[in-house]
Protein backbone atom coordinates (compact mmCIF):
# COMPACT_ATOMS: atom_id res chain seq x y z
CA UNK A 1 0.00 0.00 0.00
CA UNK A 2 0.98 3.43 -0.57
CA UNK A 3 1.86 5.86 2.40
CA UNK A 4 1.38 9.29 2.52
CA UNK A 5 2.69 11.23 -0.18
CA UNK A 6 3.18 14.85 -0.39
CA UNK A 7 4.27 17.28 -2.75
CA UNK A 8 6.58 18.86 -4.42
CA UNK A 9 9.55 17.60 -1.79
CA UNK A 10 11.04 20.92 -2.53
CA UNK A 11 10.16 24.40 -2.94
CA UNK A 12 11.63 28.20 -3.05
CA UNK A 13 9.43 31.32 -3.14
CA UNK A 14 10.61 34.58 -2.18
CA UNK A 15 9.32 36.39 1.06
CA UNK A 16 5.24 38.15 0.30
CA UNK A 17 4.41 35.44 -2.33
CA UNK A 18 1.91 32.12 -1.35
CA UNK A 19 2.49 28.39 -1.16
CA UNK A 20 0.26 25.63 -1.34
CA UNK A 21 1.35 22.07 -0.14
CA UNK A 22 -0.53 18.89 -0.95
CA UNK A 23 -0.84 15.52 0.29
CA UNK A 24 -2.21 12.54 -0.39
CA UNK A 25 -3.39 10.04 3.03
CA UNK A 26 -2.90 6.20 3.30
CA UNK A 27 -5.98 4.96 1.48
CA UNK A 28 -8.70 4.47 4.42
CA UNK A 29 -7.29 7.21 6.63
CA UNK A 30 -10.08 9.90 6.77
CA UNK A 31 -7.67 12.15 9.16
CA UNK A 32 -5.17 14.53 8.29
CA UNK A 33 -2.85 16.65 10.38
CA UNK A 34 -0.31 19.16 9.16
CA UNK A 35 3.31 19.77 11.01
CA UNK A 36 5.72 22.04 10.39
CA UNK A 37 9.45 21.22 11.70
CA UNK A 38 12.02 23.58 11.93
CA UNK A 39 15.18 22.55 11.36
CA UNK A 40 16.65 20.71 14.67
CA UNK A 41 13.53 21.09 16.24
CA UNK A 42 10.31 18.75 17.07
CA UNK A 43 7.16 18.94 14.61
CA UNK A 44 4.80 21.40 15.63
CA UNK A 45 0.83 21.10 15.20
CA UNK A 46 -0.85 23.57 12.45
CA UNK A 47 -4.15 21.58 11.41
CA UNK A 48 -6.35 18.51 11.95
CA UNK A 49 -8.70 17.43 9.80
CA UNK A 50 -11.49 14.59 10.15
CA UNK A 51 -13.76 14.00 7.22
CA UNK A 52 -13.51 17.37 5.87
CA UNK A 53 -13.57 19.46 8.93
CA UNK A 54 -11.68 21.39 10.58
CA UNK A 55 -10.72 19.20 14.37
CA UNK A 56 -7.97 21.25 15.82
CA UNK A 57 -5.44 24.22 15.16
CA UNK A 58 -1.86 24.89 16.42
CA UNK A 59 -0.70 28.11 17.20
CA UNK A 60 0.22 29.75 13.65
CA UNK A 61 -1.02 33.08 12.26
CA UNK A 62 -4.26 33.12 10.01
CA UNK A 63 -1.97 33.50 7.18
CA UNK A 64 -1.85 29.44 7.79
CA UNK A 65 -4.88 27.77 6.10
CA UNK A 66 -5.97 24.12 4.66
CA UNK A 67 -8.80 22.40 4.12
CA UNK A 68 -9.46 18.64 3.35
CA UNK A 69 -11.26 16.98 0.02
CA UNK A 70 -13.87 14.60 -0.56
CA UNK A 71 -11.18 11.76 -1.22
CA UNK A 72 -9.47 13.17 1.90
CA UNK A 73 -6.74 14.67 0.40
CA UNK A 74 -5.21 17.72 1.77
CA UNK A 75 -3.81 21.37 0.89
CA UNK A 76 -2.02 23.54 3.25
CA UNK A 77 -2.27 27.25 2.27
CA UNK A 78 0.44 29.65 3.04
CA UNK A 79 -0.21 33.72 2.24
CA UNK A 80 2.33 36.03 2.84
CA UNK A 81 5.43 34.34 3.23
CA UNK A 82 8.22 35.45 5.93
CA UNK A 83 12.10 34.02 6.15
CA UNK A 84 10.85 32.40 8.87
CA UNK A 85 8.16 30.24 7.43
CA UNK A 86 11.46 27.98 6.18
CA UNK A 87 10.84 24.20 7.70
CA UNK A 88 10.05 20.78 6.89
CA UNK A 89 6.51 21.03 5.99
CA UNK A 90 4.77 17.35 7.49
CA UNK A 91 1.67 15.93 6.24
CA UNK A 92 0.34 12.62 8.36
CA UNK A 93 -2.93 10.36 8.09
CA UNK A 94 -4.51 8.42 10.54
CA UNK A 95 -7.74 6.43 10.21
CA UNK A 96 -9.38 8.18 13.19
CA UNK A 97 -8.90 10.66 15.59
CA UNK A 98 -8.45 8.93 18.92
CA UNK A 99 -5.50 10.49 21.31
CA UNK A 100 -3.92 6.47 20.60
CA UNK A 101 -4.24 6.54 16.99
CA UNK A 102 -0.56 6.94 15.91
CA UNK A 103 0.09 9.28 13.01
CA UNK A 104 2.02 7.81 9.40
CA UNK A 105 3.82 10.79 7.65
CA UNK A 106 4.76 11.62 4.56
CA UNK A 107 8.40 12.28 3.47
CA UNK A 108 7.78 15.96 3.82
CA UNK A 109 8.08 19.11 1.61
CA UNK A 110 11.01 20.86 2.50
CA UNK A 111 9.92 24.80 2.12
CA UNK A 112 12.87 27.66 1.67
CA UNK A 113 11.81 31.49 1.70
CA UNK A 114 14.19 34.02 0.12
CA UNK B 1 -0.48 22.44 29.20
CA UNK B 2 1.21 19.75 27.41
CA UNK B 3 4.59 19.26 26.91
CA UNK B 4 7.43 16.84 26.10
CA UNK B 5 10.99 16.59 27.26
CA UNK B 6 14.22 14.98 26.30
CA UNK B 7 17.33 14.32 26.32
CA UNK B 8 19.55 16.79 24.75
CA UNK B 9 22.25 15.32 22.26
CA UNK B 10 24.07 13.62 19.89
CA UNK B 11 24.33 10.39 21.57
CA UNK B 12 27.27 8.48 20.25
CA UNK B 13 27.83 4.57 21.04
CA UNK B 14 29.35 1.87 20.21
CA UNK B 15 27.76 -0.76 17.80
CA UNK B 16 26.46 -3.69 20.82
CA UNK B 17 26.14 -1.18 23.57
CA UNK B 18 23.19 -0.12 25.68
CA UNK B 19 21.05 2.66 24.77
CA UNK B 20 18.81 4.78 27.15
CA UNK B 21 16.92 8.19 25.42
CA UNK B 22 14.89 10.20 28.61
CA UNK B 23 11.69 11.49 27.65
CA UNK B 24 9.30 13.09 30.44
CA UNK B 25 6.24 14.82 29.39
CA UNK B 26 3.36 16.94 30.88
CA UNK B 27 -0.28 16.23 30.30
CA UNK B 28 -3.53 17.80 31.27
CA UNK B 29 -5.29 14.85 30.84
CA UNK B 30 -3.85 10.81 30.13
CA UNK B 31 -2.49 11.04 27.20
CA UNK B 32 -1.10 8.36 24.85
CA UNK B 33 2.85 8.05 24.47
CA UNK B 34 4.87 7.40 20.93
CA UNK B 35 8.46 7.42 20.27
CA UNK B 36 9.30 8.07 16.43
CA UNK B 37 12.30 7.65 14.69
CA UNK B 38 13.76 10.01 11.88
CA UNK B 39 16.47 9.10 8.92
CA UNK B 40 18.08 11.71 6.99
CA UNK B 41 15.94 13.34 4.36
CA UNK B 42 12.89 11.41 5.51
CA UNK B 43 9.55 11.57 7.48
CA UNK B 44 9.11 10.32 10.90
CA UNK B 45 8.03 7.04 11.65
CA UNK B 46 6.01 5.45 14.29
CA UNK B 47 8.63 3.12 16.54
CA UNK B 48 6.29 1.90 19.21
CA UNK B 49 3.50 3.58 21.09
CA UNK B 50 1.41 3.02 24.63
CA UNK B 51 -1.96 4.09 25.10
CA UNK B 52 -1.88 4.29 29.24
CA UNK B 53 -0.15 3.79 32.06
CA UNK B 54 1.91 0.61 33.03
CA UNK B 55 1.84 -0.68 29.40
CA UNK B 56 5.30 -1.59 27.61
CA UNK B 57 5.59 -0.40 24.18
CA UNK B 58 8.10 -2.70 21.69
CA UNK B 59 9.40 -3.08 18.24
CA UNK B 60 12.77 -4.04 16.49
CA UNK B 61 14.53 -4.41 19.74
CA UNK B 62 13.37 -1.23 20.95
CA UNK B 63 11.27 -0.79 24.61
CA UNK B 64 9.46 1.84 26.80
CA UNK B 65 6.77 2.19 29.39
CA UNK B 66 4.76 4.17 30.41
CA UNK B 67 5.31 5.76 33.93
CA UNK B 68 2.16 7.74 35.02
CA UNK B 69 4.23 8.29 38.40
CA UNK B 70 7.34 9.57 37.04
CA UNK B 71 5.81 10.74 34.11
CA UNK B 72 8.27 9.39 31.89
CA UNK B 73 8.70 7.10 29.20
CA UNK B 74 12.19 6.29 28.46
CA UNK B 75 13.40 4.65 25.09
CA UNK B 76 15.87 1.47 25.78
CA UNK B 77 17.27 -0.92 23.09
CA UNK B 78 20.11 -3.38 24.69
CA UNK B 79 22.08 -3.77 21.90
CA UNK B 80 22.69 -1.06 19.19
CA UNK B 81 23.41 -1.41 15.31
CA UNK B 82 24.86 1.37 12.99
CA UNK B 83 21.64 1.28 11.17
CA UNK B 84 19.94 2.55 14.44
CA UNK B 85 22.02 5.93 13.55
CA UNK B 86 19.06 8.76 13.64
CA UNK B 87 16.94 11.06 15.09
CA UNK B 88 14.24 10.16 17.73
CA UNK B 89 11.38 11.79 18.93
CA UNK B 90 9.16 11.54 22.36
CA UNK B 91 5.31 12.42 21.57
CA UNK B 92 2.72 12.74 23.66
CA UNK B 93 -0.92 12.90 21.90
CA UNK B 94 -4.76 13.91 23.48
CA UNK B 95 -7.34 14.14 21.23
CA UNK B 96 -6.81 15.68 17.94
CA UNK B 97 -2.77 17.00 18.16
CA UNK B 98 0.90 15.36 18.71
CA UNK B 99 3.14 17.45 20.91
CA UNK B 100 6.58 16.50 20.54
CA UNK B 101 10.02 16.95 21.98
CA UNK B 102 12.61 18.36 20.23
CA UNK B 103 14.65 15.40 19.18
CA UNK B 104 17.84 13.07 20.25
CA UNK B 105 20.10 12.15 17.42
CA UNK B 106 21.69 8.92 17.88
CA UNK B 107 24.83 7.85 16.89
CA UNK B 108 26.15 4.57 16.81
CA UNK B 109 29.98 3.97 15.62
CA UNK B 110 30.84 0.60 14.22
Amino acid sequence: DAGVTQSPTHLIKTRGQHVTLRCSPISGHKSVSWYQQVLGQGPQFIFQYYEKEERGRGNFPDRFSARQFPNYSSELNVNALLLGDSALYLCASSPGQGAGSPLHFGNGTRLTVT
Amino acid sequence: GNSVTQMEGPVTLSEEAFLTINCTYTATGYPSLFWYVQYPGEGLQLLLKATKADDKGSNKGFEATYRKETTSFHLEKGSVQVSDSAVYFCALSEVNKFYFGSGTKLNVKP
